[in-house]
């Protein structure tokens, strides 16, 4: 069965330090892993887009990792903003042709001043 | 702002009556899809249109429906609603429907009581 499973479930972190989210995957077959920042009532935003071949991709203070080998992403925050409190969800696509994407629960995250 | 627009934002209705989402896609996207959220759970993808035919099902019940119309903008409808039926609704759309970055709407929070 494909599956996303994100850790931890929640986190509570002060204002200006580093975290790191986790999403293990067992989706078959893989085409890409993509991790989206979703605000409270909004829709999710799109952080980073990784195939396979990708074993790092940057956007800003956000780091996403890829071990296709593991079936394992991180999101690494860096200098964490009051802004950033919010979810973030690990999303594999499992091509096929059509956006077959496959949605982890999500890391809810807290930033605190 | 994602480009978007999904109508309205919030509904309130009772058991057993029938709404409709609408959903606007970005300008130049041909492709719309439809994902449920209920509370703390993952996106669950309900269904996806291409140009306004139906490209791919998900777990869409069979008292939903969706349609895509010639001017590429979508509707939800759901029927003989249910309290489990409550959540937020999402609709999302892309270039071309392939495996390739999505957009999401703000979502359409559907309370049943």
């Amino acid at each position: 069965k494909n599956q996303v499973e994100q850790s931890p479930q929640s986190l509570i972190i002060l204002e200006g330090k580093n975290c790191t989210l986790q999403c293990n995957y067992t989706v078959s077959p893989f085409s890409n892993l993509r991790w989206y920042k979703q605000d409270t009532g909004r829709g999710p935003v799109s952080l980073t887009i990784m195939t396979f071949s990708e074993n790092t991709k940057s956007n800003g203070r956000y780091t996403a990792t890829l071990d296709a080998d593991t079936k394992q992403s991180s999101l690494h925050i860096t200098a964490s903003q009051l802004s950033d409190s919010a979810s973030y969800i690990c999303v594999v696509s499992s091509g096929g042709g059509y956006n077959k994407l496959i949605f982890g629960a999500g890391t809810r995250l807290a930033v605190h001043p | 702002d994602s480009g978007v627009t999904q109508t309205p934002k919030h509904l309130i209705t009772a058991t057993g009556q029938r709404v409709t989402l609408r959903c606007s896609p970005r300008s130049g996207d041909l492709s719309v899809y439809w994902y449920q959220q209920s509370l703390d759970q993952g996106l669950q993808f309900l269904i996806q249109y291409y140009n306004g035919e139906e490209r791919a099902k998900g777990n869409i019940l069979e008292r939903f429906s969706a349609q895509q119309f010639p001017d590429l903008h979508s509707e939800l409808n759901l029927s003989s609603l249910e309290l489990g039926d409550s959540a937020l609704y999402f609709c999302a759309s892309s270039v071309t429907g392939g495996n390739e970055k999505l957009f999401f709407g703000s979502g359409t929070q559907l309370s049943v009581l």
